[in-house]
């Protein structure tokens, strides 16, 4: 059965600094992968998803993604985050539904 | 904004009620989902339906039931409910199972 891991449980950085949030699948197969991102207090948004093709994925906010699958790994990127980017994130693959990482909670501070 | 909208957005009942969460989308997709999130842990995966059958139960209790009525609706009717089983319940929703997954904003479950 496909799952995922998380490396880091808390990340906390400066506002401008450069981010990189690992993940990790155990499927060996074809996935489909997803970071989604969770506010304080709001729903699950998907922030990119690789299917097949360019396994450098760009999302929303300015986020990237890439896919390795020599390393079976899905990592996040964002080169200088802002303080709004303080939230939850959540790495996802999907072979037939959705399972989800542990998270990453970031703390960006001002 | 999201396109999969949860009624109701909190809720208080006893253990011994009996109530239903209400889901709805309209994007025309085909697999949806119910997930049961607890405070600062990721979405537990609870029932998956796909093209309106229930696709995967993954041995949730029977307290709680899936239904849906249409391609656009899913409900989870709860019944006899604990206190462990307060939670954020999420609804989400795909185009089919394996596409990318919207979510809504969740029905806040306390159990009394």
């Amino acid at each position: 059965a496909q799952s995922v891991s998380q490396h880091n449980h808390h990340v906390i950085l400066s506002e401008a600094a450069s981010l990189e949030l690992g993940c990790n699948y155990s499927y060996g197969g074809t996935v489909n992968l997803f970071w989604y991102v969770q506010y304080p207090g709001q729903h699950l948004q998907l922030l990119l998803k690789y299917f097949s093709g360019d396994p450098l994925v760009k999302g929303i906010k300015g986020f990237e993604a890439e896919f390795i699958k020599s390393k079976f790994s899905f990592n996040l990127r964002k080169p200088s985050v802002q303080w709004s980017d303080t939230a939850e994130y959540f790495c996802a693959v999907n072979e037939l539904d959705m399972r989800f990482g542990a998270g990453t909670r970031l703390t960006v501070k001002p | 904004d999201t396109e999969v909208t949860q009624t109701p957005k909190h809720l208080v009942m006893g253990m011994t009620n009996k109530k239903s969460l209400k889901c709805e989308q309209h994007m025309g997709h085909r697999a949806m989902y119910w997930y049961k999130q607890k405070a600062k842990k990721p979405p537990e995966l609870m029932f998956v339906y796909s093209y309106e059958k229930l696709s995967i139960n993954e041995s949730v209790p029977s307290r709680f039931s899936p239904e849906c009525p249409n391609s656009s609706l899913l409900n989870l009717h709860l019944h006899a409910l604990q206190p462990e089983d307060s939670a954020l319940y999420l609804c989400a929703s795909s185009q089919e199972r394996a596409g990318a997954a919207f979510f809504g904003q969740g029905t806040r479950l306390t159990v009394v």
